[in-house]
């Protein structure tokens, strides 16, 4: 099992540039979230599905739109991209929703800059 | 949402128990108290988790005070490896700075 796999690994984008950062879960996990950390901060919850078919907005969203493509699939749009948004990109699965206990799987992220 | 402290950093010589302290004062009765490690800019990895109970697996060992409201993970034997930012979470989606631990040879 690959687990959680994101591409790209690495991306350079020119402000106002548009691009999808993909993820997919081979795990069967119900649950997926993508969070963004910058340097020397902790992860935040940008968007999260707790079930295919459903999409919610964690932490800071603004700039950003998700799809949950199927159970499998998750990915992140930035329309028009901004220097602020310049981080590295998580994206993780949970067999459920915040549920008693639920651990979490991360992929390797995604590192974004944008000029 | 319950939301964890801990210290920003720590350091503990290689071969020695590291003991990393949370609080976790506002956790809820049916909260589990999760840890996780992030190495270098890799993604997060978990370590271990409890609910009341202490644990313990093949990477470390998790103390929860009987009131619930802090714990500590224990690194039994540490080694330059283990030299990581550890996350003390309690509601999944919410992770704090955690606390840097250096390992000195």
């Amino acid at each position: 099992n690959a687990g959680v796999t994101q591409t790209p690994k690495f991306q350079v984008l020119k402000t106002g540039q548009s691009m999808t950062l993909q993820c997919a879960q081979d795990m069967n996990h119900n649950s997926m979230y993508w969070y963004r950390q910058d340097p020397g901060m902790g992860l935040r919850l940008i968007y999260y599905s707790a079930s295919e078919g459903t999409t919610d907005k964690g932490e800071v969203p603004n700039g950003y739109n998700v799809s949950r493509l199927n159970k499998r699939e998750f990915s992140l749009r930035l329309e028009s991209a901004a220097p602020s948004q310049t981080s590295v990109y998580f994206c993780a699965s949970s067999e459920k929703f915040l549920s008693d206990y639920n651990e979490q799987f991360f992929g390797p992220g995604t590192r974004l800059t944008v000029l | 949402d319950a939301k964890t402290t801990q210290p920003p950093s720590m350091d503990c010589a290689e071969g020695r128990a590291a003991n990393l302290p949370c609080n976790h004062s506002t956790i809820s009765g049916n909260e589990y108290v999760y840890w996780y490690r992030q190495i270098h800019s890799q993604g997060p990895q978990y370590i271990i988790h409890g609910l009341k109970n202490n644990e313990t697996n093949e990477m470390a060992s998790l103390i929860i005070t009987e009131d619930r409201k802090s714990s500590t993970l224990i690194l039994p034997h540490a080694t330059l490896r283990d030299t990581a930012v550890y996350y003390c979470i309690v509601t999944l989606i919410i992770f704090g700075k955690g606390t840097r631990l250096h390992i000195l040879p």
